[in-house]
């Protein structure tokens, strides 16, 4: 089984930088994902760890340890439009399917 | 135009009416994928499908069903629906098996 933990919410002043964590626990881990859900939109897929270490794309960037069961998504530079839902989601061996944790809300302050 | 599109965009309903929400991609994509999202729940599966004769039952199938008429289309049915059913569904599609998913815009549904 899988138990993924993500905060609920956390809120970060624009310019700076903020990091989400997450959590997870698995029978057998196979990679994982974060996405970036805007309010009453689509998922859309920001990265992928499959192998620890620090993976850099732009202002974001995901690392992941997998001996601790744990990654973070670290944003840089914050701008208003990265208010939104950040979701973690584990893949697991023999698996077909996505398991998500239930999000972290970010906001974007002045 | 969106590559994974979803019909309706949003419903209204009452209990006991049958329902289809259609999916349909342009992405080429073998894989596409059912899930709905409730405050504090996060996205749940519902169904999948790796292709036309392939259909698989996700962690909440129970009072959904599926049908997977081309690679390009996947439509997912409430037979009978129910207030609990309230929420925001999601098709997604991925090219393989450790690819990322792509959704479509979602369907909220609301059942009175």
């Amino acid at each position: 089984g899988q138990n993924i933990d993500q905060p609920t919410e956390m809120t970060a002043t624009e310019g700076a930088i903020v990091q989400i964590n997450c959590t997870y626990q698995t029978s057998g881990f196979n990679g994982l994902f974060w996405y970036q859900q805007h309010a009453g939109e689509a998922p859309t897929f920001l990265s992928y760890n499959v192998l620890d270490g620090l993976e850099e794309k732009g202002r974001f960037s995901s690392f992941l340890s997998r001996s601790k069961g744990y990654s973070y998504l670290l944003l840089k530079e914050l701008q208003m439009k990265d208010s939104a839902s950040y979701l973690c989601a584990v893949k697991e061996t023999g698996a077909n399917n996505l398991f998500f944790g239930t999000g972290t809300r970010l906001t974007v302050i002045p | 135009d969106a590559d994974v599109t979803q019909t309706p965009r949003n419903r209204i309903t009452k209990t006991g009416k049958r329902i289809m929400l259609e999916c349909s991609q342009t992405k080429g994509h073998d894989r596409m994928y059912w899930y709905r999202q409730d405050p504090g729940l996060g996205l749940r599966l519902i169904y999948y499908s790796f292709d036309v004769k392939d259909i698989n039952k996700g962690e909440i199938s129970d009072g959904y069903s599926v049908s997977r008429q081309a690679q390009a289309k996947f439509s997912l049915s409430l037979e009978s629906a129910i207030p609990n059913q309230t929420a925001l569904y999601f098709c997604a599609t991925s090219e393989g098996k450790n690819q990322p998913q792509h959704f479509g815009d979602g369907t909220r549904l609301s059942i009175l």
